[in-house]
């Protein structure tokens, strides 16, 4: 089983619509959580930090929630630009910084 | 561009060759990563460097496979006798110590090996 689980999709969403992408992590030890983006053939870019109290950041909200390990990114209005694979990612604590990814959720937003 | 970059961008080499990538980090940033990324999946961690320290090794770093970072600014990560299963897009990151969510690490285009 993967240390971070995510549902691969692809979702396949219209322009406007609200998508919800869902991650599960295994490791209780996990202290930093996080949302990257990563284009076709491009570079992952961090889109947010997720925290327990939630985070908003426009159209999109991320939540948290430790006790049943779980992360969660909302898209409202979805746009076609927002079309990409979204990695969850969690680090843990301690000494180690590397990053977990999940395998990632491709979205594609259709005009 | 003041942003990670990373040379070459694509290698084709044949099975059993060496080949040896380049990541030279944002200028201020004192932590430098290694990840493997292969199709439809996401990144693996494979190393970290705190300035020229190596911290941190993946089990996926196998003896073929060596990172460095003399001066604590560019890092080269060398695979020796190529195997195909080595082909994957390898992605260098850095980061300034800060901890936390706050510690952002900044990704480069990476460097995609084939292996024939």
């Amino acid at each position: 089983r993967k240390e971070v689980e995510q549902d691969p999709g692809p979702f396949n969403v219209p322009e406007g619509a609200t998508v919800a992408f869902n991650c599960t992590y295994s490791n209780s030890a996990s202290q930093s959580f996080f949302w990257y983006r990563q284009d076709c053939r491009k570079e992952p870019k961090l889109l947010m930090s997720v925290y327990s109290s939630g985070n908003e950041d426009g159209r999109f909200t991320a939540q948290l929630n430790r006790a049943s390990q779980y992360i969660s990114l909302l898209i409202r209005d979805s746009k076609l630009s927002d079309s990409a694979t979204y990695l969850c990612v969690v680090k843990r604590g301690g000494a180690t910084n590397k990053l977990i990814f999940g395998t990632g959720t491709l979205l594609a937003v259709q005009p | 561009d003041t942003g990670v970059s990373q040379d070459p961008r694509h290698k084709i080499t044949k099975r059993g060759q060496n080949v040896t990538f380049r990541c030279d980090p944002i200028s201020e940033h004192n932590r430098l990563y290694w990840y493997r990324q292969t199709l439809g999946q996401g990144p693996e961690f494979l190393t970290y460097f705190q300035n020229e320290a190596q911290l941190e090794k993946s089990r996926l770093l196998s003896d073929r496979f060596s990172a460095e970072r003399p001066k604590g600014s560019f890092s080269t990560l060398e695979i020796q006798r190529t195997e195909q299963g080595d082909s994957a897009m390898y992605l260098c990151a850095s980061s300034r110590i800060a901890g936390g969510p706050r510690e952002e690490q900044f990704f480069g285009p990476g460097t995609r090996l084939t292996v024939l």
